[in-house]
């Protein structure tokens, strides 16, 4: 079974400053997808980015950037600029690519705190 | 564009009351169906998934039910609410397989207060 950690319970930045939230995963499989959501406090889960493991380049998407070490099983989300609407609950989640379902892996989350 | 609605948003319910939540999605044909549960401050537990109409996937036994009546239709229940369901229960959707993009789209949650 597909584990993921997410060794930062809280972590806090300043405005437009840099932050990077870790994310590792244990997987035997090949072909999976990595992903990070954001979840304000709404608690609408909102896709951040997502990253192809058959992809070696890093995936990007505005301010937001990922570090992703296939060897390692690292995929760590960088976040630029930090603004206060990034204030959220990060999660990391894992996706094995099958022929039937495909069920998310979820870390535990990371509460971000962006500081004025 | 795809859209998913859950209702309610909102729900308190003293123990032992029948639960019926219901998530719907547009835009989109023969998607996977997902409930998950969230406590307050955690991460999320899939709870059930669903591939086509009336076939459930269960990951976690427990006191509840989850049924897919309509292809875009995701219904989770249960016969009698405990006290441990309180919680945050989101729906999600994915696309197939092969069909692209991978990833689950959330609908707003529901918060259910069992009393």
């Amino acid at each position: 079974a597909q584990t993921v950690t997410q060794s930062q319970p809280e972590m806090s930045v300043q405005e437009a400053e840099t932050v990077t939230l870790s994310c590792t995963y244990d997987t035997s499989e090949s072909n999976y997808y990595l992903f990070w959501y954001k979840q304000p406090p709404s608690r609408q889960m909102i896709l951040v980015i997502r990253q192809e493991a058959y992809k070696q380049q890093n995936a990007t998407e505005n301010r937001f950037s990922v570090n992703f070490q296939k060897a390692a099983k690292s995929f760590s989300l960088k976040i630029s600029d930090s603004q206060l609407g990034d204030t959220a609950m990060y999660f990391c989640a894992f996706m094995k690519l099958t022929s039937g379902n495909t069920p998310l892996v979820f870390g535990k989350g990371t509460r971000l705190s962006v500081i004025a | 564009s795809q859209t998913i609605h859950q209702w309610p948003a909102t729900l308190v319910q003293p123990v032992g009351s029948p639960l019926s939540l219901e998530c719907t999605v547009e835009g989109t044909s023969n998607p996977n169906l997902y409930w998950y549960r969230q406590a307050a401050g955690r991460g999320l537990q899939l709870l059930f998934y669903s591939v086509g109409i009336g076939q459930i996937s269960s990951e976690v036994p427990q006191n509840l039910s989850a049924s897919r009546p309509q292809d875009r239709q995701f219904i989770l229940s249960s016969k009698k609410l405990l006290l441990s369901d309180s919680s945050f229960y989101l729906c999600a959707w994915s696309a197939k397989t092969g069909q692209g993009p991978y990833e689950q789209y959330f609908g707003p949650g529901t918060r259910l207060t069992v009393t």
